[in-house]
């Protein structure tokens, strides 16, 4: 089985902070995405890597950045959190299909 | 641009009654199709993929679904629901450059009542 696994599930963070969110999957997918999930939002793509070094902005790139120095490792960063970024982020592998992590529930205060 | 809606927001069913989750998507040419379940407080697990050949697709958990090029439509069915099926359901499109182009609707909430 294909395994995503974020490293945190439950994170509560002080505005100003930096957030490092980690994902790393199990199956040698080029392609890897962070999205986030709020109600009634749906599913927004944050970014995505297509291969090491190489990202694209997705729909709602401002106040995130991400890396992936390896194949098997895609990492959010929140240069400094704010509370409109408490959400639920979700880490995504594919090939011609897309299989998701369990997500990580980020709250800022 | 390819787009995918769920006309449905929410919909409640009994135990024991049988399930269509309706799902259209716009796109140009035949897109890869995929339905995918999310319980609260997780991710989203795949139920099942359409690529080609046969239209009706059998997935995990009992669900199937029926691809329909004249219809654009690519709607989830079970036969028979349980509680356990409760849950929000997003139907997703890969079109232009597969494997990157992932584009999901806005998911159906299914409550199941006893």
């Amino acid at each position: 089985d294909v395994k995503v696994t974020q490293s945190s599930r439950y994170l509560v963070k002080r505005t100003g902070e930096k957030v490092f969110l980690e994902c790393v999957q199990d199956m040698d997918h080029e392609n890897m995405f962070w999205y986030r999930q709020d109600p009634g939002l749906g599913l927004r793509l944050i970014y995505f890597s297509y291969d090491v070094k190489m990202k694209e902005k997705g729909d709602i790139p401002e106040g995130y950045s991400v890396s992936r120095e390896k194949k098997e490792r895609f990492s959010l960063i929140l240069e400094s959190a704010s509370t409109n970024q408490t959400s639920m982020y979700l880490c995504a592998s594919s090939s011609n299909t897309i299989y998701f992590g369990e997500g990580s529930w980020l709250t800022v205060v | 641009a390819q787009s995918v809606t769920q006309p449905d927001i929410h919909i409640t069913v009994s135990e024991g009654a049988s399930l269509e989750l309706r799902c259209n998507y716009s796109y140009g040419a035949t897109p890869y199709l995929f339905w995918y379940v999310q319980s609260p407080g997780q991710g989203l697990q795949l139920l099942l993929k359409y690529f080609s050949g046969d239209t009706l697709v059998q997935g995990i958990k009992g669900f199937e679904a029926e691809f329909k090029r004249s219809q654009s439509s690519f709607n989830l069915r079970k036969p028979s629901v349980h509680w356990s099926d409760a849950a929000e359901y997003f139907c997703a499109v890969d079109g232009l450059v597969h494997g990157q182009n992932f584009v999901f609707g806005p998911g159906t909430r299914l409550s199941v009542l006893p």
